[in-house]
């Protein structure tokens, strides 16, 4: 089944603990993007890839890092997570380089919260 | 300001109705997507134009480039179709998105 999975689902950690939250797709896509969704604000795009080792930032990237070494991958790493980070995360991908090239498939979220 | 603005922000219907959700932005675009959030929080996307008309089943999807206006129009609307509905502008040489806040539709039975 073509989907994009995201690790884990829930989290609740505590400030200035590493984590990372896995995204992988099974459709060959070449763009996969990171977003967080926060009442009132609505979704930001946090970063994105347009291949294997190319990544550019979004609107909201402080306090973020990503890395794409392989095409189904895409993690999202907080290196020293802070409240403000406590969000819905959402990870996406499309088939071509850009997400207007063809659908975007969404993962189904991952709630973090930050204490 | 935001980019992306969509109106009306909540938005109630009675099923059956034809149902328009707008949006504007300001910047140059390359694409323009509309996304559905159903209440159990998934994301589907729905439409992605850069010119014209778009329909798939009962959704259609229009877009005025001069104007930088985008509405998404439901008709004979269904209490399947309550769901929180986002616009999104794609921009830029590398394609970033920037979303709109996202209208609340809720269809009555």
């Amino acid at each position: 089944e073509a989907q994009v999975t995201q690790n884990p689902r829930y989290l609740i950690t505590v400030t200035g603990k590493k984590l990372t939250v896995t995204c992988s797709q099974n459709m060959n896509h070449e763009y996969m993007s990171w977003y967080r969704q926060d009442p009132g604000l609505g979704l930001r795009q946090i970063y994105y890839s347009m291949n294997v080792e190319v990544t550019d930032k979004g609107d909201v990237p402080e306090g973020y890092k990503v890395s794409r070494k392989e095409k189904r991958n895409f993690p999202l790493i907080l290196e020293s997570p802070s409240p403000n980070q406590t969000s819905l995360y959402f990870c996406a991908s499309s088939f071509g380089g850009f997400p207007s090239t063809d659908t975007q498939y969404f993962g189904p979220g991952t709630r973090l919260t930050v204490l | 300001k935001n980019e992306v603005e969509q109106s009306p922000q909540n938005l109630t219907a009675q099923e059956g109705e034809f149902i328009t959700i707008n949006c504007s932005y300001s910047v140059g675009i390359s694409a323009l997507h509309w996304l559905q959030q159903h209440p159990g929080g998934g994301i589907v996307s729905l439409f992605m134009l850069s010119s014209g008309k778009k329909k798939h089943g009962r959704l259609i999807a229009t877009i005025n480039i001069q104007e930088k206006h985008s509405s998404l129009h439901i008709t004979a609307s269904h209490p399947r179709d309550s769901a929180v509905y986002i616009c999104a502008a794609e921009t830029g040489a590398n394609s970033k998105l920037t979303f709109g806040k996202g209208i609340t539709l809720s269809v009555r039975p």
